[in-house]
């Protein structure tokens, strides 16, 4: 139990297009999911917390309209990066917060963006 | 800054040695977790940690958070290459379970 799906897990894109990436919680229902973005070589940064039916909450230096979330479900959160830039290439994991046994955050396995 | 440090940032190690990774904090560590990653790849969740003094076994793997709640550390008994990878030390730091933050990770390489 608690598997969380994203999706896709690899992507091109050309410069100043937008690219959405989803996060489903499949098994569970998911109020809170969280956006990291990793560097080559670097732990994860958090990006933002994403709550269901309220606005993200953005980590200090995170560009809110460079990457819009959006978590209209309980069981969806999606992350849009927007007029995407090379310096935007990297990976991009997402979380959600559970309940169930001990482990309390599920992880996605990650999408690795790049953007020619 | 970051919140969490861990040290070493790498290793390497021959098959069949013991190793050990630290996870230190300024602030009280509510909640700790420990994760393994391969490179482009997602988390493996390998233990949490909440108590102070608590320590937890699973295979050959052993984590210890210490009395103070301000630092944890991860034991690899005779390392097996299968234990390649990143880990990741991640906690809340706030007390309110609202987030959770990583360390600056470890790349261990296990060699033949």
């Amino acid at each position: 139990g608690a598997v969380v799906s994203q999706h896709p897990s690899r992507v091109i894109c050309k410069s100043g297009t937008s690219v959405k990436i989803e996060c489903r919680s499949l098994d569970f229902q998911a109020t809170t999911m969280f956006w990291y973005r990793q560097f080559p070589k670097k732990s994860l940064m958090l990006m933002a917390t994403s709550n269901e039916g309220s606005k993200a909450t953005y980590e200090q230096g995170v560009e809110k309209d460079k990457f819009l979330i959006n978590h209209a479900s309980l069981t969806l959160s999606t992350l849009t990066v927007t007029s995407a830039h090379p310096e935007d290439s990297s990976f991009y994991i997402c979380s959600a917060r559970n309940f169930l046994g001990n482990y309390g955050y599920t992880f996605g396995s990650g999408t690795r963006l790049t953007v020619v | 800054s970051q919140e969490l440090e861990q040290s070493p940032q790498s290793l390497i190690v021959q098959e069949g040695k013991n190793l050990t990774i630290n996870c230190t904090s300024s602030k009280t560590l509510y909640g700790l977790y420990w994760y393994k990653q391969k490179y482009g790849e997602g988390l493996i969740f390998l233990m949490m940690l909440q108590k102070g003094g608590e320590e937890k076994s699973h295979e050959k793997i052993t984590a210890k958070l210490d009395e103070k709640k301000q630092q944890s550390s991860l034991h690899i008994t005779a390392s097996q290459p299968s234990h390649a990878g990143i880990y990741l030390c991640g906690a809340d730091t706030t007390g309110t379970a609202s987030k959770l933050t990583f360390g600056t990770g470890t790349r261990l390489q296990v060699t033949l």
